[in-house]
């Protein structure tokens, strides 16, 4: 019920192509979903992030899709650049507390 | 703004060991939790302190221990260490608990 699982495992797309990660939950409790970027080397980046009550956020490129129905939630990266080649990382939390569930990570690599 | 500082980077131990990680948050945080990250098992919460009191506590065994100091600042504790402890030891801050959360580069403890 604390699981978060995420796919695919591995993403390649082509450098102006849209990288699309999916991740689903069980628990319902949960009520922040947050996404990170992760280089080699270095820690987790926080990218974006939602609340339950909102179906779609978007920054930039970057745009999360929330369905509450459905107990999914993804991440949209437009225009994707080779730059964007890293692992992403979905997660969720419950209220106050600092504990993130994540799941399992996606390799993404934007070819030129 | 500085971010949050982990050290030390690198750190190599044989089994039965133990080993104390730090980690300074970023200034006014008073959130500190802690994850472990490996390929096999991904990122995994262990514990979080806020205002020097564990608030929540991941799956892990009693060998794994951390404490916060008045200044904000958290230390991670390994006792008896085995060779499944070879991890990446991320720390990330919040002002307040889960929302959002900014990791460190993290402690990589290897175990031979």
């Amino acid at each position: 019920q604390q699981q978060v699982k995420q796919s695919p495992q591995s993403l390649i797309v082509q450098k102006g192509g849209i990288s699309i990660i999916n991740c689903a939950y069980e628990n319902t409790a949960f009520d922040y979903f947050p996404w990170y970027q992760q280089f080699p080397g270095k820690g987790p980046a926080l990218l974006i992030a939602i609340r339950p009550d909102v179906s779609e956020k978007k920054e930039g490129r970057f745009t999360i899709s929330f369905n509450k129905s459905a107990k999914q939630f993804s991440l949209h990266i437009m225009d994707s650049q080779p730059g964007d080649s890293a692992t992403y990382f979905c997660a969720a939390s419950i209220g106050q507390g600092g504990k993130l569930i994540f799941g399992q990570g996606t390799e993404l690599s934007v070819k030129p | 703004k500085a971010g949050v500082t982990q050290t030390p980077r690198y750190l190599i131990k044989t089994r039965g060991q133990q080993v104390t990680l730090s980690c300074s948050p970023i200034s006014g945080h008073r959130s500190v939790s802690w994850y472990q990250q490996t390929p096999g098992q991904g990122l995994q919460f262990l514990f979080e302190y806020f205002s020097e009191t564990q608030r929540n506590k991941g799956n892990f065994p009693g060998r794994f221990s951390g404490r916060q100091f008045s200044n904000s600042r958290s230390e991670m504790n390994v006792s008896t260490l085995e060779l499944g402890d070879s991890a990446l030891y991320l720390c990330a801050s919040s002002l307040e608990g889960s929302t959002p959360q900014h990791f460190g580069d993290g402690t990589r403890l290897s175990i031979l």
